[in-house]
């Protein structure tokens, strides 16, 4: 069946700096994709989403990249604060529901 | 953030018994969904509903059910739990189709079957 990969369980990053978190997907028919964040004991929260007609959008703070061609989705975050400490989800939507990756960890070094 | 609530928030019950959860949303959405979370796995979707009395199965399903007799509620229930259902269950709501609007989600319903 489907699935959204992500590239690192886990990703480290200094306060202040930029964040780079990666994903891939296999099913070329998505049209849809959405990255979410996930603080301990919570609900995933919406963050940002693209559909496959556009390259790039910007969010505050947050950008996320497709890259069609090669099956890739790229969520940066600007300037990383200490909140940005969660796990992060990507999902795209092949079928017409959302498929969810199994999240990458940013954890935020003061 | 989107209002939704999920109860109970915590549940420990022994294998067998009926289990039931409850989503409660504020926001009028049409569509509503339960997924459970697991280590390795990610978010898995169980069962959606896209209008009262429509609902359809997801991925993970079998030994799950659902009603929603109104558009405030989506009901969960495990007829007769097993350990295999110890998950965290969340659910979550969007205004239209899932591959055109973001889903919003509850804080999640933390089950464990003994």
């Amino acid at each position: 069946g489907e699935s959204v990969g992500l590239h690192l369980p886990t990703l480290s990053v200094q306060e202040g700096d930029n964040s780079i978190i990666n994903c891939a997907y296999s099913n070329s028919a998505s049209d849809y994709f959405i990255w979410y964040k996930q603080e301990s004991g919570k609900g995933p929260q919406f963050i940002i989403d693209i559909r496959s007609n556009m390259d790039k959008r910007q969010g505050q703070r947050v950008t996320v990249l497709l890259n069609k061609t090669v099956k890739h989705l790229s969520l940066q975050i600007a300037a990383t604060q200490p909140g940005d400490s969660a796990v992060y989800f990507c999902a795209d939507s092949p079928t017409g529901k959302l498929i969810f990756g199994q999240g990458t960890t940013l954890q935020v070094k003061p | 953030d989107a209002g939704i609530t999920q109860s109970p928030r915590h549940k420990v019950t022994e294998t067998g018994t009926p289990v039931t959860l409850r989503c409660h949303q504020t926001e009028n959405h049409r569509y509503m969904y339960w997924y459970r979370q697991d280590p390795g796995h990610g978010l898995r979707l169980i069962h959606y509903s896209y209008g009262v009395k429509d609902t359809d199965k997801g991925e993970v399903s079998d030994g799950y059910s659902v009603s929603r007799s109104k558009t405030e509620d989506f009901l969960l229930t495990l007829e007769s739990a097993t350990s295999s259902q110890t998950s965290v269950y969340f659910c979550a709501i969007s205004e239209s189709l899932p591959d055109t609007q973001p889903q919003h989600f509850g804080d999640g319903t933390r089950l464990s079957i003994l």
